[in-house]
């Protein structure tokens, strides 16, 4: 079947570390995956996306790359900031489908 | 502004007791869905509807029914609420497979109590 999985959190880091938040997922054929961040008190949002394999996709310094050959789609920001302080999902969409599934969430605290 | 708004934010109520909650988006998007988050299980769909008078159940659909008369309005409904429905719940809203990457718009979430 198809599904994401995500590290635990809560990941609390310093501003201006380097960030790595750890997704894998399981999915026959060509899934598309994204990520999106849920700030406090709101819905989520689509951070990134990328549809095929070595897709880079990027967005608010944010990054992630599509491996197909690890089934990795890990979060990377080089710098982060007290307002990236948020929940982050990982989420696939099977091939030819409308259906979006999500990771558990990751929480992500960051400290001045 | 495109958005998706659902109402109420914040519902309090006891057990058995009829609710509904509202979702509507103003984006023409002809998919929706309702989905719920716990902790520790991320989001989980109830419910999804393709198109008017189109509706479909996801991964968790027992207790909830929903209905979609008008393309821009899908309300969850809670016939007989329990207390396992305690949850924060999230409509979204896109439009349909023919751009399928098409991201998922979110509406700020309705966090349901039932005693």
């Amino acid at each position: 079947g198809n599904s994401v999985t995500q590290m635990e959190g809560p990941v609390t880091l310093s501003e201006e570390a380097f960030l790595t938040i750890n997704c894998t997922y399981t999915a026959t054929g060509y899934p598309s995956l994204f990520w999106y961040v849920q700030y406090p008190g709101e819905g989520l949002q689509l951070l990134l996306k990328a549809t095929k394999a070595d897709d880079k996709g990027s967005n608010k310094g944010f990054e992630a790359t599509y491996r197909k050959e690890t089934t990795s789609f890990h979060l990377e920001k080089g710098s982060v900031q007290v307002s990236d302080s948020a929940v982050y999902f990982c989420a696939l969409r099977p091939y030819n489908t409308d259906k979006l599934i999500f990771g558990t969430g990751t929480r992500l605290q960051v400290f001045p | 502004e495109a958005q998706v708004t659902q109402n109420p934010r914040y519902l309090i109520t006891v057990t058995g007791k009829k609710l509904t909650v509202t979702c509507s988006q103003n984006m023409n998007h002809e998919y929706m869905s309702w989905y719920r988050q716990d902790p520790g299980l991320g989001l989980r769909q109830i419910y999804y509807s393709m198109n008017v008078e189109v509706t479909d159940k996801g991964d968790v659909p027992e207790g909830y029914k929903v209905s979609r008369k008008e393309k821009r309005n899908f309300p969850l409904i809670l016939e007989s609420p329990s207390p396992n429905q305690t949850s924060l719940y999230f409509c979204a809203s896109s439009p349909l497979r023919a751009s399928y990457n098409s991201p998922l718009h979110f509406g700020n979430g309705t966090r349901l109590t039932v005693t």
